[in-house]
């Protein structure tokens, strides 16, 4: 079965610093990812998805992640953090083209420090 | 659009009560999922459905919980008898050709 792990429940940056959110998954056949975002009372909104075109897929916000197979990990990246991005991030997988199940991370809290 | 609509967005009760939460999926979307979120267990798929049929139903933890689509445009979550063990934020999502839409969730508090 299809899993994801996300190192770190919370991580801490300065704003203006590079965010660096790790993602690594599990999967018998060829993943598709996903990275969603979870701000305060909120529900989750895409971030970006991998669908086995590109490996490097850019999102809303200026986040981006690439996909690495040979790492089975599909971090996700900003150059620069803004004050705007404090919240939970999830990372999640599916194995089915459909993305009918969803198999979400246990998520990342960043913080974002003036 | 107004999005995936769920209502209420919180509810107390009492254990042993029994509890319905809705959901309004966008409009023309095909798939609807119900989620859980805790602390401890993160999110969940309970179940989902594919044009108002349930096609899924393993993530469901027990007969005290049950799902129904009585049409395109409404979904229900209903526990029956609720438990303490049961406070969560209940996700509803709808799908279309892509992506998965969330909505603002339930926060459910059995106490």
């Amino acid at each position: 079965a299809q899993s994801v792990t996300q190192l770190g429940s919370h991580v801490s940056v300065s704003e203006g610093a590079l965010v660096l959110l790790r993602c690594n998954y599990s999967s018998s056949v060829p993943p598709y990812l996903f990275w969603y975002v979870q701000y305060p009372n909120q529900g989750l909104q895409l971030l970006l998805k991998y669908t086995s075109a590109a490996t490097l897929v850019k999102g809303i916000n200026g986040f981006e992640a690439e996909f690495k197979k040979s790492e089975t990990s599909f971090h996700l990246t900003k150059p620069s953090a803004h004050m705007s991005d404090a919240a939970e991030y999830f990372c999640a997988v599916s194995e089915d083209t459909g993305f009918q199940k969803l198999v979400f991370g246990t998520g990342t809290r960043l913080l974002v420090s003036p | 659009d107004a999005g995936v609509i769920q209502s209420p967005r919180h509810e107390v009760t009492e254990m042993g009560q029994e509890v319905t939460l809705r959901c309004k999926p966008i409009s023309g979307h095909d798939y609807l999922f119900w989620y859980r979120q805790t602390m401890m267990r993160g999110l969940e798929l309970l179940i989902y459905f594919n044009n108002n049929v349930p096609i899924d139903d393993s993530g469901m933890p027990e007969d005290r919980f049950s799902a129904k689509m009585p049409n395109a445009s409404f979904s229900t979550l209903k526990i029956q008898p609720s438990e303490p063990r049961d406070s969560a934020v209940y996700f509803c999502a709808s799908r279309g050709f892509t992506e998965a839409f969330f909505g603002q969730g339930t926060r459910l508090t059995v106490v």
